[in-house]
Formats: structure tokens, C-alpha cells, sequence
């Protein structure tokens, strides 16, 4: 039962323009979303959060909508740079207790490539 | 300051023998969150300490996967009778908790696990 899901395996943006990774999720008891980004060979580095009472979050280029009635968030990088080329997961939990309280559900992430 | 690190960076061993991944959290970080990634998978909830309180397992799949948190810092997880579903990449984080679930999660290298 994957309850954070990623469905775009990857995606292809040249330097400048936006990239826009998408993440649903099922579990309406997630109140609490968060990105990551993680580099070959690291471990998962946190980007850019959300609570669900918030509809968007704004962190220099990156900025996180979420759509909380379709069950839907967003990252845009805004413009992209080669550096940004890494794969990026989105991840949910429960801030206010249950099953989910404390811990991440991750999606299978999407590998963002830059070009120059 | 150091980071979350975890040994080996790499471990490949025969099927049935049992293995210890071990895990030294960011110091002063009271919580410690395992997790794993399989080939093409999202990162997935293994088991988390916070404190003193008893661990959460719910994430461990069968009983052949244990782990402990010696004094509060140090955590060893172990996979007996290893299997080859069981190769993936694990995880480890520590985060400090000392207010909200939110405190960010920071994530060692990992260790690639090879079942044969």
C-alpha cells in the first residue's frame, strides 16, 4: 500500500526554466510534508517543509504548494541549475498523533536532471 | 559539527548469516529513525527511538530484524538469517525532538547491504 507516491520516475529541465516535481498521497491522517533531495552515494538531505495549514511554503528557488482537497503537493525550482540534478523524494507524516505521528512515509522519488 | 555516520558503507554476505549495521547519531540528538531503501523504492520506516520511551518497530518486517540504542546514542540493527530480499540500502537519522515531530531528520550515508 503506497501511501506517498511519486509517479514521475524522472524528469529532464534545462538550466533556467522550472522544474515541478509531484507528489499524492492517501493517508488522509498526514499533516506534516516535507521534501528531500539526495545526491548518489549521500543520504537524503531535507529541503523545504509544509504543514497542512499552509497551501505554500517559499525557500528561495524552491517553493512546496499543497493542495490538501486532491491530496496533492508540488516542489518548483525556480530557475533550476545544474546543481539542483540529484533524485528527490517527497515525504509525509502525522503531526498530531496515529499511526503516522513522528515517523516519514516516503515516496520512490523522481530523478530531476538539469542541463546546461 | 559531525554528521550522522554509519559502517560499513558496504556489506555483502551469504544468505541465512546475520549481520550488524551500526549507526552513531548527531550528538545531543535524541531521536534515531532506521529506515531502507530497496532497488527502485522509496525510502521505507524501519524503526525509531526517542529518548527513553520504548522503540517503535512497527516498520520492521519480519523477526529476524532487531535493533538496539546503546546509552542513548550509539544503535546497532541486525538481520539475522539473512535473506536476499533483504539487500537494500539502510538508513540511519537522528534528529533532536526537543520540541516537535518537525525537528529535521538528518540522514548518514547509509549502508549498502548485498545478500547473496
Amino acid at each position: 500500500d503506497q501511501q506517498v507516491k511519486q509517479n514521475s520516475p524522472s524528469l529532464s529541465v534545462q538550466e533556467g526554466r522550472i522544474s515541478i516535481l509531484n507528489c499524492d498521497y492517501t493517508n488522509s491522517m498526514f499533516d506534516y510534508f516535507l521534501w528531500y533531495k539526495k545526491y548518489p552515494a549521500e543520504g537524503p538531505t531535507f529541503l523545504i517543509s509544509i504543514s497542512s495549514i499552509k497551501d505554500k511554503n517559499e525557500d528561495g528557488r524552491f517553493t512546496v504548494f499543497l493542495n490538501k482537497s486532491a491530496k496533492h503537493l508540488s516542489l518548483h525550482i525556480v530557475p533550476s541549475q545544474p546543481g539542483d540534478s540529484a533524485v528527490y523524494f517527497c515525504a509525509a507524516s502525522g503531526l498530531y498523533g496515529g499511526t503516522s505521528y513522528g515517523k516519514l512515509t516516503f515516496g520512490q522519488g523522481t530523478i530531476l536532471t538539469v542541463h546546461p | 559539527g559531525a554528521g550522522v555516520s554509519q559502517s560499513p558503507s558496504n556489506k555483502v554476505t551469504e544468505k541465512g548469516k546475520d549481520v550488524e549495521l551500526r549507526c552513531d547519531p548527531i550528538s545531543g540528538h535524541t531521536a534515531l529513525y532506521w529506515y531502507r531503501q530497496s532497488l527502485g523504492q522509496g525510502l521505507e520506516f524501519l524503526i525509531y527511538f526517542q529518548g527513553n520511551s520504548a522503540p517503535d518497530k512497527s516498520g520492521l518486517p519480519s523477526d529476524r530484524f532487531s535493533a538496539e540504542r546503546t546509552g542513548g546514542s550509539v544503535s546497532t540493527l541486525t538481520i539475522q538469517r539473512t535473506q536476499q530480499e533483504d539487500s537494500a540500502v539502510y538508513l540511519c537519522a537522528s534528529s533532536s525532538r526537543r520540541l516537535t515531530v518537525t525537528d529535521t531528520q538528518y540522514f548518514g550515508p547509509g549502508t549498502r547491504l548485498t545478500v547473496l
